[in-house]
């Protein structure tokens, strides 16, 4: 089955201790990318890759980090959790990022809850 | 301004309404549009992709304007189903993201 998956699913921690959010995709998409949801924000993206070893920034990137090593995965990591990025984050993946149709359409993983305390 | 804009709701309808949704964008330079339905807790899904013609799938209508900066999503014969925050999507051209608006959310009533 053609998928987005993240792990863990919800998770609670404390201030400053480093995270690791995954998310891997079985689609041999180019794109993939994160997410926060907060309410009345909507969809803010954080990081994104064209391709392996290749990310940059989104609108909001501070106290986050991403890695491509390998085509299928894109960790999100937070070195020093923080109570603001307390949220509700997606991971989401698509074929390319070409205007043809179909090339944009994102497939989103099931999200992750994250409270900081 | 933000890039993206959409009137929150609740839009409260009953089974077997109309009903119509706009989302405004801000850069005239924007390429592909799309309606993104987002139920209770869980993840996006594509709904419908907006074409410069127009384009309709079963009881969803989605219109551009260029010329006004807006797209709009019609639901006819609303179902209860139908209950769900819908979200657009902008990609300007020359950027790679998508941006999202922060969703309108549809209430359908027995």
């Amino acid at each position: 089955e053609a998928q987005v998956t993240q792990n863990p699913r919800y998770l609670i921690t404390v201030t400053g201790k480093k995270l690791t959010v995954t998310c891997s995709q079985n689609m041999n998409h180019e794109y993939m990318s994160w997410y926060r949801q907060d309410p009345g924000l909507g969809l803010r993206q954080i990081y994104y890759s064209m391709n392996v070893e290749v990310t940059d920034k989104g609108d909001v990137p501070e106290g986050y980090k991403v890695s491509r090593k390998e085509k299928r995965n894109f960790p999100l990591i937070l070195e020093s959790p923080s109570p603001n990025q307390t949220s509700l984050y997606f991971c989401a993946s698509s074929l390319s990022v070409g205007v043809a149709e179909g090339y944009n359409e994102q497939f989103f993983g099931p999200g992750t809850r994250l409270t900081v305390l | 301004r933000k890039e993206v804009e959409q009137d929150p709701g609740p839009f409260n309808v009953p089974e077997g309404a109309t009903v119509a949704f706009n989302c405004t964008y801000s850069n005239s330079a924007s390429q592909s549009f799309f309606w993104y339905r987002q139920d209770c807790r869980k993840e996006p899904k594509l709904l419908m992709s907006v074409y410069s013609s127009g384009n309709e799938d079963g009881r969803f209508t989605a219109q551009l304007n260029r010329a006004s900066q807006y797209i709009s999503l019609l639901i006819r014969d609303s179902k209860l189903s139908d209950s769900a925050t819908y979200l657009c999507a902008v990609r300007a051209g020359g950027r790679r993201a998508l941006t999202f608006g922060s969703g309108t959310r549809l209430q359908v009533q027995p």
